[in-house]
C-alpha cells in the first residue's frame, strides 16, 4: 500500500515570496490533516478536511496560508506572502475517516519550508 | 479544551535498559490517546493506542505503554532498550465527548539511548 506522498521535501524561499506544497493521502482516506511543526515543537494542526470540506481551519493563518482539496482527494497548502517565521516542516497526514477517533494517522514524510 | 503534556524534553537511557516516556493528558470526557515516533527527517510513525479496555497496550517495536485514568497518564515502556530506539517520540490525544475531532499532539521527548 502507498503511503502518504508529499512534495517537494526541501524548499528554501525569500520572505515575501510565494510557496506551495501537495500532497497525495493513502487511497481512500476521507480524511487529511496539514500541520506545521516548528524546530523543537510539536505538530500543530492548521486545517483538517473531510472529503473536499473542511472541517476546522481555526489555527490556518488566513492572512496568508490557504489550502484546498478540491476533488477530494490531493490537497495543496500556499503560503503567500512567507514570513521568517513559517520556516518550518509541514507535514500532511491522512486517516479513514474524521468521524472515527480510534483511527491513527499516517503521515508524509514533511516538507521542510526555509524562509531567509 | 483537550491537551497533552510531555514533561520530558530528553531521556537518556543505556542499551539493555528499561525506560520510560512520560505523557499526561487533559480532557474532558473518555480519551483516546496515542504514541507516534519520529526518526530524523522523517514523518510521524504510529506505535500504539489506547481506545477501550484493558489499561495496558501493546504497539510496534516491543513498546507498550500504560493507561492510568486516576493519574490522567499514558506512559510509554519498553522493557529493554535499543540504539535503534532513539527518536523523537510524541503523545496525542482525541477527546471522545468534547466534539473535537482534531487530534492534539504533545512538544514531544527526544529519546537517546547510548551503548
Amino acid at each position: 500500500e502507498a503511503g502518504v506522498a508529499q512534495s517537494p521535501r526541501y524548499k528554501i524561499i525569500e520572505k515575501r515570496q510565494s510557496v506551495a506544497f501537495w500532497c497525495n493521502p493513502i487511497s481512500g482516506h476521507a480524511t487529511l490533516y496539514w500541520y506545521q511543526q516548528i524546530l523543537g515543537q510539536g505538530p500543530k494542526l492548521l486545517i483538517q478536511f473531510q472529503n473536499n470540506g473542511v472541517v476546522d481551519d481555526s489555527q490556518l493563518p488566513k492572512d496568508r496560508f490557504s489550502a484546498e482539496r478540491l476533488k477530494g482527494v490531493d490537497s495543496t497548502l500556499k503560503i503567500q506572502p512567507a514570513k521568517l517565521e513559517d520556516s518550518a516542516v509541514y507535514l500532511c497526514a491522512s486517516s479513514l475517516d474524521s468521524r472515527d477517533n480510534t483511527g491513527e494517522l499516517f503521515f508524509g514524510e514533511g516538507s521542510r519550508l526555509t524562509v531567509l | 479544551a483537550q491537551s497533552v503534556a510531555q514533561p520530558e524534553d530528553q531521556v537518556n537511557v543505556a542499551e539493555g535498559n528499561p525506560l520510560t516516556v512520560k505523557c499526561t493528558y487533559s480532557v474532558s470526557g473518555n480519551p483516546y490517546l496515542f504514541w507516534y515516533v519520529q526518526y530524523p527527517n522523517r514523518g510521524l510513525q504510529f506505535l500504539l493506542k489506547y481506545i477501550t479496555g484493558d489499561n495496558l497496550v501493546k504497539g510496534s517495536y516491543g513498546f507498550e505503554a500504560e493507561f492510568n485514568k486516576s493519574q490522567t497518564s499514558f506512559h510509554l515502556k519498553k522493557p529493554s532498550a535499543l540504539v535503534s530506539d532513539s527518536a523523537l517520540y510524541f503523545c496525542a490525544v482525541r477527546d471522545l465527548a468534547g466534539g473535537s475531532y482534531i487530534p492534539t499532539f504533545g512538544r514531544g521527548t527526544s529519546l537517546i539511548v547510548h551503548p
